[in-house]
């Protein structure tokens, strides 16, 4: 058990709705990290936040976003759902805003019909 | 760019014998490699990481890799293979300049009783 937690595990949605991911990172963790499994992409790092700010930005699409809030928890709102968001959506927590050493939560599987 | 490459999508072995799953990388300047595995409905999970010093690194589960700066390459070994490690493996490589770990495309590792 990595210490960060991902709720739901699994969703089922229709396309063009929205739905919100969370994620709540290790004790102590101030950088959160949101990566997104898929069949077709592998495994892309999508965005970071650090101690509440956007930190780095990756393959991210403009009908997602992302916050960090002051307890530290972070959602992923991704909207305009397509059958091809359809994915493993994880969350990485580390300590510092440059750190290597990132620990992964269980992942929540999207899945959009 | 920097980027990592896992060259076989699929690879078998004997329960027993020894297991190397390939992993070549492309960075300027010094690179931060790691292996992480994933087993079915679960999350990342860290195996071992190279940052500087000694080119065989050890790691959890009887793992290692062996570092190879000339072939820019960081393969993942284990002496005697379990059914247990079968999983998907995946190499990865830090980017500092956008704190942001990229991986390989990942390897299915299947071990046979």
């Amino acid at each position: 058990d990595s210490g960060v937690t991902q709720t739901p595990k699994h969703l089922i949605t229709a396309t063009g709705q929205r739905v919100t991911l969370r994620c709540s990172p290790r004790s102590g963790d101030l950088s959160v990290y949101w990566y997104q499994q898929s069949l077709d992409q592998g495994l892309q790092f999508l965005i970071q936040y650090y101690n509440g700010e956007e930190r780095a930005k990756g393959n991210i699409l403009e009908r997602f976003s992302a916050q960090q809030f002051p307890d530290l928890h972070s959602e992923l709102n991704l909207s305009s759902l397509e059958l091809g968001d359809s994915a493993l959506y994880f969350c990485a927590s580390s300590k510092g805003q440059d750190s290597y050493e990132q620990y992964f939560g269980p992942g929540t599987r999207l899945t959009v019909t | 760019a920097q980027s990592v490459a896992q060259p076989e999508d699929q690879v078998n072995v004997a329960e027993g014998n020894p297991l190397t799953v390939k992993c070549t990388y492309s960075v300027s300047g010094n690179p931060y490699l790691f292996w992480y595995v994933q087993y079915p409905n679960r999350g990342l999970q860290f195996l071992l990481k190279y940052i500087t010093g000694d080119n065989l690194v050890k790691g959890s589960y009887g793992f290692e890799a062996e570092f190879n700066k000339s072939q820019t390459s960081f393969h993942l070994k284990k002496p005697s293979a379990l059914v247990s490690d079968s999983a998907l493996y995946f190499c990865a490589l830090f980017r500092s300049s956008a704190s942001k770990i990229i991986f390989g495309s990942g390897t299915r590792l299947s071990i046979r009783p």
